[in-house]
């Protein structure tokens, strides 16, 4: 049980262009989704906290017109890079999970390479 | 500094042999996660501790949480190739039970 899917794994697109990136709970419904970024050989930076029908909460430093966070079902979460330039390009990963007292699952994370 | 450091950052050990991974904190903990990580890929969740001193185990990993909350351990028994990969240690530092802080991971290689 527990199992989040994130698609697409893989983007390459051009400067300009808008990213989304999708975040589903398949066994379980998650009240919180967590949108991470990772820099090669680096840790996870928490981006924004959603929890479903409300705004998410961004991080310190994390632009929320850039990065458009959707949680409009316990099931769905979006990500949406907006204008990505290459300095987005990274690997972003969501995390779900039903309740406080449960730990977060992962998605398989989206490399994203923007040219 | 890191509000909760992993060490060491990355280990080479014999197929065979046990290690140990830390992860320490100057803050208490109020709950810790133990999570695998393949390079490009998501994590996989390994276990969870919230009470001091609790220990948990599966097939041969086992993971520790001190009394103090503040430390945690985790071990693996008779390595494997298959254990090779990324282990970070997660933590809700605010009893707020909701975002996790993360350590800065410990890059294991397990050679055959």
């Amino acid at each position: 049980g527990a199992v989040v899917s994130q698609h697409p794994s893989r983007v390459i697109c051009k400067s300009g262009t808008s990213v989304k990136i999708e975040c589903r709970s398949l066994d379980f419904q998650a009240t919180t989704m967590f949108w991470y970024r990772q820099f090669p050989k680096k840790s996870l930076m928490l981006m924004a906290t959603s929890n479903e029908g409300s705004k998410a909460t961004y991080e310190q430093g994390v632009e929320k017109d850039k990065f458009l966070i959707n949680h409009a079902s316990l099931t769905l979460s979006t990500l949406t890079v907006t204008s990505a330039h290459p300095e987005d390009s990274s690997f972003y990963i969501c995390s779900a999970r039903d309740s406080m007292d449960q730990p977060q699952h992962f998605g398989d994370g989206t490399r994203l390479s923007i040219l | 500094s890191q509000e909760l450091e992993q060490s060491p950052q990355s280990l080479i050990v014999q197929e065979g042999k046990n290690l140990t991974i830390n992860c320490t904190s100057s803050k208490t903990l109020y709950g810790l996660y133990w999570y695998k990580q393949k390079y490009g890929e998501g994590l996989i969740f390994l276990m969870m501790l919230q009470k001091g001193g609790e220990e948990k185990s599966h097939e041969k990993i086992t993971a520790k949480l001190d009394e103090k909350k503040q430390q945690s351990s985790l071990h693996i028994t008779a390595s494997q190739p298959s254990h090779a990969g990324i282990y970070l240690c997660g933590a809700d530092m605010s009893n707020a039970g909701n975002m996790l802080t993360f350590g800065g991971g410990t890059r294991l290689m397990v050679k055959p």
